[in-house]
Order: C-alpha cells, then sequence, then structure tokens
C-alpha cells in the first residue's frame, strides 16, 4: 500500500505570514507528484504537477520543490492571505498505472486577518 | 474554463437501494475517475476508466459498484445496494491524455445512507 504522508494535519497562521508544508512520499516507481487546493464546498483545484528531481513550480504566492530521491515535497505559501485557507492536498502518480493518484491526508490551512 | 459537473449535488437514500451518480466529464479528457472521501479520512481511489473500459479498480470497488459511459458524454457510478459505510462525497475527475496536466474534478456528490 502506497503511504502518503502530508504534515503538518493543520496550521493556523496571521496574515502576512509566510508558511511551508510537507509531503513525503515513497520514491520508487515515481512518476510525478501533483498539489491540489481544496477550498470548503468546492472541489479540489490542481496547483502543480511536478516531475522531475528538483523541480520547483511557482504560481503567485505559491511555490513547490519535489526531491524524488528523498521522497519528498514542499509547499511554500509567501505572505499568506485569508483566501488562501484552504485544505493542500499531495498525490503522487506511480509509472505503470493509468495515471491514478493516492492522496494524503491534506494540511488545511487556516489564514487569520 | 470547461467543467466537470456532477448530479446530484446531495443524495439521502435508504440503505439496500440502488443510486446512480452522474458526471459530465470535459470532452477532451481521455482517462476518467471517481475518488470518495469518508468524513474525516483521507480521499480515496475508487475506479479509473479510458478507452471505455474499466483500466483499474481499487478493493473497495466490489460487485456493488460499476461504472458506465454509454453515451460517450455521461459517466456513471452505480452502486447497487448501498450500505451505510457508502455515506461519503464521490468526486468524478478526468484528465488530459497528454502533458503534465492535473486533474480536474467535479463538485462532488454527497450520498447519504440512512
Amino acid at each position: 500500500i502506497l503511504n502518503v504522508e502530508q504534515s503538518p494535519q493543520s496550521l493556523h497562521v496571521q496574515e502576512g505570514d509566510s508558511t511551508n508544508f510537507t509531503c513525503s512520499f515513497p520514491s520508487s516507481n515515481f512518476y510525478a507528484l501533483h498539489w491540489y487546493r481544496w477550498e470548503t464546498a468546492k472541489s479540489p483545484e490542481a496547483l502543480f504537477v511536478m516531475t522531475l528531481n528538483g523541480d520547483e513550480k511557482k504560481k503567485g504566492r505559491i511555490s513547490a520543490t519535489l526531491n524524488t530521491k528523498e521522497g519528498y515535497s514542499y509547499l511554500y505559501i509567501k505572505g499568506s492571505q485569508p483566501e488562501d485557507s484552504a485544505t493542500y492536498l499531495c498525490a503522487p502518480l506511480l509509472s505503470g498505472g493509468y495515471n491514478k493518484l493516492i492522496f494524503g491526508a491534506g494540511t488545511r490551512l487556516a489564514v487569520h486577518p | 474554463e470547461p467543467e466537470v459537473t456532477q448530479t446530484p449535488s446531495h443524495q439521502v437514500t435508504q440503505m439496500g437501494q440502488e443510486v446512480i451518480l452522474r458526471c459530465v466529464p470535459i470532452s477532451n479528457h481521455l482517462y476518467f475517475y471517481w475518488y470518495r472521501q469518508i468524513l474525516g479520512q483521507k480521499v480515496e481511489f475508487l475506479v479509473s476508466f479510458y478507452n471505455n473500459e474499466i483500466s483499474e479498480k481499487s478493493e473497495i470497488f466490489d460487485d456493488q459498484f460499476s461504472v458506465e459511459r454509454p453515451d460517450g458524454s455521461n459517466f456513471t457510478l452505480k452502486i447497487r445496494s448501498t450500505k451505510l459505510e457508502d455515506s461519503a462525497m464521490y468526486f468524478c475527475a478526468g484528465l488530459r491524455g497528454e502533458g503534465n496536466y492535473g486533474y480536474t474534478f467535479g463538485s462532488g456528490t454527497r450520498l447519504t445512507v440512512v
């Protein structure tokens, strides 16, 4: 069974703080890592798809890094805003499958004004 | 931007009844999925569908579950005889065939089995 761990489980920060959280996954048979942002009462929305070791992706104030050899990815949010409040899910995709994602439990971020 | 639409948004059903959850994927997607999230638990993979057939299914996806894409547009998940433990949010998702794009998820169906 593929074990995907995300930490912390939840995080409360003040507006303007920068924050980061971790996704760890087995490094064997790695093909890609997906990050999703999931706001309450909405559907998960794709943030990043990362494939290469050392990959870095950026979207506005959110960025992510990937280490496939040791099996982890970090998601960073610079200058958090209340609208960043959401659950952030990571999901690795293994080679040889039909693009099936296995999700971590997520990190629930609350940004307080 | 194209969306994946799911209906109904919420369904309440008696234990033992059949339910059909419906999804209209984006037309140029090639891979289709059903996932579910039981309250407080992880999002779980149920089944993937490619080229008009099931490509992979999880242990959860037993004989009580089936999927169809009968008319090339609607993608349905049927649960033949619902159990209390089937209560969950069910998400349909689609994926383009090329490039490194993420899934596009539907807005979900909240299934409550009573």
